[in-house]
């Protein structure tokens, strides 16, 4: 079956401007989950949704970032007034319910120039 | 808090020698811990893990890690390297949150298989 996908692939956009980031999990995994790969880095986690509501978004940075999961499907991370230290690759992933095997999307590689 | 340090950034092989790659993990709970892969431009693929069952875990691509609590290494190995192998693998620890498991990863080790 399809696995996670993620919309555009690469992002080039200037300093100031903001940007949605959008994730469609595996059907039927109501766990969602965001991450951030920075350049020589491990992923690092941002937010995590089940269903609509997210559960715990202890990652974000700062009040810049927001993701929303409005029909518990897909999800879209938003960037607000970018800065050129948010140039990374956003990975997105999904699970199901209670499952510790998260699928990862191919992300998206966002550049702020 | 949980965390995981990776020893070695590169580690380059002979195709048909050992793989080793090493893992360190701290958490205040039992872990559970994985092991992914990443091809260049492609997402994380996950290559085993382990969850309290057995403490040697087998994995695809003939890769298998061991869990071992003493001295908290979940260390992967694969007996005979194959050029396809070269990439990067993250080992990582799964912190229970609100119903979900969040992932702490390492920095990653890039594999370079020579022939």
């Amino acid at each position: 079956g399809a696995g996670v996908s993620q919309t555009p692939s690469n992002k080039v956009t200037e300093k100031g401007k903001y940007v949605e980031l959008r994730c469609d999990p595996i059907s039927g995994h109501t766990a969602l989950y965001w991450y951030r790969q920075s350049l020589g880095q491990g992923p690092e986690f941002l937010i995590y949704f089940q269903g609509t509501g997210a559960a715990d978004d202890s990652g974000l940075p700062n009040d810049r970032f927001f993701a929303v999961r409005p029909e518990g499907s897909v999800s879209t991370l938003k960037i607000q007034r970018t800065e050129r230290g948010d140039s990374a690759v956003y990975l997105c992933a999904s699970s199901l319910r209670g499952n510790n095997e998260q699928f990862f999307g191919p992300g998206t590689r966002l550049t702020v120039l | 808090a949980q965390s995981v340090t990776q020893l070695g950034s590169h580690v380059s092989v002979s195709e048909g020698a050992l793989v080793l790659l090493r893992c360190n993990y701290s958490s205040s709970v039992p872990p559970y811990l994985f092991w992914y892969v990443q091809y260049p431009n492609q997402g994380l693929q996950l290559l085993l893990k382990y969850t309290s069952a057995a403490t040697l875990v087998k994995g695809i691509n003939g890769f298998e890690a061991e869990f071992k609590k003493s001295e908290t290494s979940f260390h992967l190995t694969k007996p005979s390297a194959h050029m396809s192998d070269a990439a990067e693998y993250f080992c990582a620890v799964s912190v229970h949150t609100g119903g979900g498991n969040k992932l702490t990863f390492g920095t990653g080790t890039q594999l370079k298989v020579e022939l």
